[in-house]
This record gives C-alpha cells, sequence and structure tokens, in this order.
C-alpha cells in the first residue's frame, strides 16, 4: 500500500524567506502527485498537480518538482508572506493497475512570521 | 469554479444516531470521494465513487455506508454513530480529464458524537 510521508510536520520562518517543504512517496507507481493547502477547520484547495510524465509545475510564488525514480516531490514557496500560513499537503495518485485512489500525507504546518 | 458543497459545517449527534452527510457538485464530474481527518492520522478514504450508484469501500469504511442516486449528490451514512466517528468529514470530487483527475473540496463538516 502506498505511503506518503511530509518531513517536517511543522515549520516557522520569517517573512520573505524561500522555503521548500518535501513529501516522499513509497511506491513510485503513480499517475499524478497534487499538492494541497489547508486552512484550520477548512477544506482543501489544490495548488498544483503534477502528471507523471512532468518533472515540475509552477504557479505563481510556488514551484512544485516531482522526481518518480526516487519518490520524492518538494513545494518551493518564494519569498514567504504571512498570508501563505497553512498546512500543505500533498497526496498521490495510484495507477489504474495498483489501486485508483488517492493518498495524502499527513501535512506541514507552515507559519510565517511577519 | 468548481463548487463542492456539504450540507453542515458542524453537527452534533447523540451516540447510536442516524447521521447523513449530504455532499453535491456542480460541475458533473464522475467521481466523488469521502474522507475523514484526524489529527496525527491525516486524511483517509473511506467510500469512493465512479458513477451514479456505483461505490467502493476505501480504507475504513466501517460504520459507514454510501449512496449515489444523482450524479451530482453523495451521501455519507453512519447507521449508528458512535464517538469514535467524532471528526472532520471531507467530501471531493475528481473528473476524468486531460489535467489528471485534480481532486476539488467541500469546507468539510465537524461531527461530534456525544
Amino acid at each position: 500500500k502506498q505511503e506518503v510521508t511530509q518531513i517536517p510536520a511543522a515549520l516557522s520562518v520569517p517573512e520573505g524567506e524561500n522555503l521548500v517543504l518535501n513529501c516522499s512517496f513509497t511506491d513510485s507507481a503513480i499517475y499524478n502527485l497534487q499538492w494541497f493547502r489547508q486552512d484550520p477547520g477548512k477544506g482543501l484547495t489544490s495548488l498544483l498537480l503534477i502528471q507523471s510524465s512532468q518533472r515540475e509545475q509552477t504557479s505563481g510564488r510556488l514551484n512544485a518538482s516531482l522526481d518518480k525514480s526516487s519518490g520524492r516531490s518538494t513545494l518551493y514557496i518564494a519569498a514567504s508572506q504571512p498570508g501563505d500560513s497553512a498546512t500543505y499537503l500533498c497526496a498521490v495518485k495510484g495507477r489504474l493497475d495498483t489501486g485508483n485512489q488517492f493518498y495524502f500525507g499527513t501535512g506541514t504546518s507552515l507559519t510565517v512570521i511577519p | 469554479d468548481v463548487k463542492v458543497t456539504q450540507s453542515s459545517r458542524y453537527l452534533v449527534k447523540r451516540t447510536g444516531e442516524k447521521v447523513f452527510l449530504e455532499c453535491v457538485q456542480d460541475m458533473d464530474h464522475e467521481n466523488m470521494f469521502w474522507y475523514r481527518q484526524d489529527p496525527g492520522l491525516g486524511l483517509r478514504l473511506i467510500y469512493f465513487s465512479y458513477d451514479v450508484k456505483m461505490k467502493e469501500k476505501g480504507d475504513i469504511p466501517e460504520g459507514y455506508s454510501v449512496s449515489r442516486e444523482k450524479k451530482e449528490r453523495f451521501s455519507l451514512i453512519l447507521e449508528s454513530a458512535s464517538t469514535n466517528q467524532t471528526s472532520m468529514y471531507l467530501c471531493a470530487s475528481s473528473d476524468r480529464g486531460p489535467l489528471g483527475e485534480t481532486q476539488y473540496f467541500g469546507p468539510g463538516t465537524r461531527l461530534l458524537v456525544l
């Protein structure tokens, strides 16, 4: 069964700093990987989706990379702002022949200090 | 914009009650999912559905059932609520298009079983 790990569980950075969040998964036979943001008590908001054939995706100050062979993805946030404070989760979707569901990490709680 | 709505943001129920959680999506998505989210455990899949009247068990289906009579609506049923079902419940939907099945989440229902 696919296992998804996110380290660290929590991270505090001063405003303006660039930062990297990590996600690792045990089974490289994935269909895609998605990064989400979750604000306290709220649902998840999709940030970026990377197909298994892609290496990275960018949206504004966010850049997500995927290295399937090593089972890793990173989410890079440039010039962090207090409004970036939230929990960030990654999820991988298995290929049809290995189970067609999404597997989530437990998230990294990010605090950006003004 | 994709919209996924859940019938309640907060619910308080008694042990043994039958509980219905409703989820509606407005984008004609074929796939719908129910997760529960607990601290330290992340999101765990309860049930999912790939078509009307179709359902598949996720990782933790015990104590739950689902209904999908119409494409836009996916209901989660707690047959006899227990205190260990106190949790945040999140509904999601996804498409099967070329973007690789981005998941869209509702705002969540926080359920307390007394």
